[in-house]
């Protein structure tokens, strides 16, 4: 399975805190997406990194690359209850055409 | 921009009886959608890719005549469950490519939740 994994699978903290997720994958890519669902809601894209991008930041959330490692992480900042969702991790599939394999998740629950 | 919907969002249906989804891009054309389907606190897996003109791709261990797709125009695909079974129940999203600088990202429905009773 070409299927990336992420850590921790689920992740508690408290309002203002810092959430890291963390993102492995298998295979040689070019760019490493994070996407957002809400429960019960499809998925929202947050960001796209390039593989000749260490780290990019969005607002409150910034993403690492490490290719040599094949490994991804996502931290949000001063994170709010609103932030509670899971956050997946994808990797373009192999065969191409722009199809995605996406990570197992991280369900982040933000308290207040 | 780049907005995708579905519909139904819900649906009941007995065992044995075929449901139809439908996935349209509302704002741009999208030569390719893709079919995913989601069990509770799982990751999404991918079906298989609709193009718009020509036969579905499916992925591996994915049944064409079960799951049919039909992409008849550039901003709607459909997914068809054949003879549906308690088994086939789980949350169907579909996505659909933005093009532009950002060609690698998918714009995704709210998705359909499938009971199958």
């Amino acid at each position: 399975s070409q299927q990336g994994e992420e850590d921790p699978q689920a992740l508690s903290i408290q309002e203002g805190e810092n959430a890291t997720m963390n993102c492995s994958y298998k295979t040689s890519i070019n760019n490493l997406q994070w996407y957002r669902q809400n429960s019960g809601r499809g998925l929202v894209h947050l960001i796209l990194i390039r593989s000749n991008e260490r780290e990019k930041h969005s607002g409150r959330l910034r993403v690492t690359l490490d290719t040599s490692k094949k490994s991804s992480s996502l931290l949000i900042t001063a994170s709010r209850a609103a932030d509670t969702a899971s956050y997946f991790c994808a990797t373009p599939l192999t065969g191409g055409g722009n199809k995605l394999t996406f990570g197992t998740g991280t369900q982040l629950k933000v308290e207040l | 921009g780049a907005v995708v919907s579905q519909h139904p969002s819900r649906v009941i249906c007995k065992s044995g009886t075929s449901v139809k989804i439908e996935c349209r891009s509302l704002d741009f054309q999208a030569t390719t959608m893709f079919w995913y389907r989601q069990f509770p606190k799982q990751s999404l897996m991918l079906m298989a890719t609709s193009n718009e003109g020509s036969k579905a791709t499916y992925e591996q261990g994915v049944e064409k005549d079960k799951f049919l797709i039909n992409h008849a125009s550039l901003t709607l695909s459909t997914l068809t469950v054949t003879s549906a079974h308690p088994e086939d129940s789980s949350f169907y999203i579909c996505s659909a490519g933005s093009g532009g600088s950002l060609r690698e990202t998918q714009y995704f429905g709210p998705g359909t939740r499938l009971l199958v009773l």
